[in-house]
């Protein structure tokens, strides 16, 4: 299974933008680039996906790169609520990852008030 | 109401008892899964279901086993608890094959004595 990269932690100020960074260079074509987040004491909360292009939902951008072997999740004003730990994750439709969410470690993100 | 929900939400049990964690959802969802979440790390799938007939394993199914009693309940049991199994258990439903977003219960904590 291919697999993500990222920073173990980042900082931001409120009302910034921040970028949040995931290399995944052995990504193939069928693989869906998933974002989760997680906040303290929570489940994980789906944030946003994309195959080839740049999508935008009211939580956030997905910026891919035009060769997908990486992404950067936009989280455009940043607020205290957004403090959690960012995962990203392929999903292969059609491989034996199917249906199947493999979480790293992700990304600590703490936002300063 | 929640879409998924987990029952107990917290629970001690000591080593050898036989411990049933149950999950409901209703957001129609065929596919449903449970993952552990130790401190420090992501979560790790121990078993999913994509349809009441249809069940797998996971990365670390040794020690667990589940059932599906219907489409809208998937149960976690864990035969004879250890203390290694003290760990964050998450349950999780998904409809959309291929592009898989997740949806998360908030969490059972289990602490094996």
């Amino acid at each position: 299974d291919a697999k993500t990269t990222q920073p173990n932690s980042m900082e931001s100020n409120e009302e910034e933008p921040v970028h949040l960074p995931c290399n995944h260079s052995t990504i193939s074509g069928t693989d869906y680039i998933h974002w989760y987040r997680q906040l303290p004491s929570q489940g994980p909360e789906y944030v946003i996906h994309g195959l080839t292009s740049n999508v935008n939902n009211r939580m956030a951008s997905l910026a891919i790169a035009e060769d997908r072997k990486s992404s950067t999740l936009i989280l455009h004003r940043a607020t205290l609520r957004d403090a959690a730990v960012y995962y990203c994750i392929l999903i292969n439709a059609g491989g034996t990852s199917y249906g199947k969410l493999t979480f790293g470690q992700g990304t600590i993100l703490t936002v300063h008030p | 109401d929640a879409d998924v929900t987990q029952t107990p939400r917290n629970r001690i049990t000591k080593t050898g008892k036989r411990i049933m964690l149950e999950c409901s959802q209703t957001k129609g969802h065929d596919r449903m899964y449970w993952y552990r979440q130790d401190p420090g790390l992501g979560l790790r799938l121990i078993y999913y279901s994509f349809d009441v007939k249809d069940i797998n394993k996971g990365e670390i199914s040794d020690g667990y086993s589940v059932s599906r009693q219907a489409q809208a309940k998937f149960s976690l049991s864990l035969e004879s608890a250890i203390p290694n199994q003290t760990a964050l258990y998450f349950c999780a439903t998904s409809d959309l094959p291929g592009e898989e977003t997740q949806y998360f219960g908030p969490g059972t904590r289990l602490l094996v004595l």
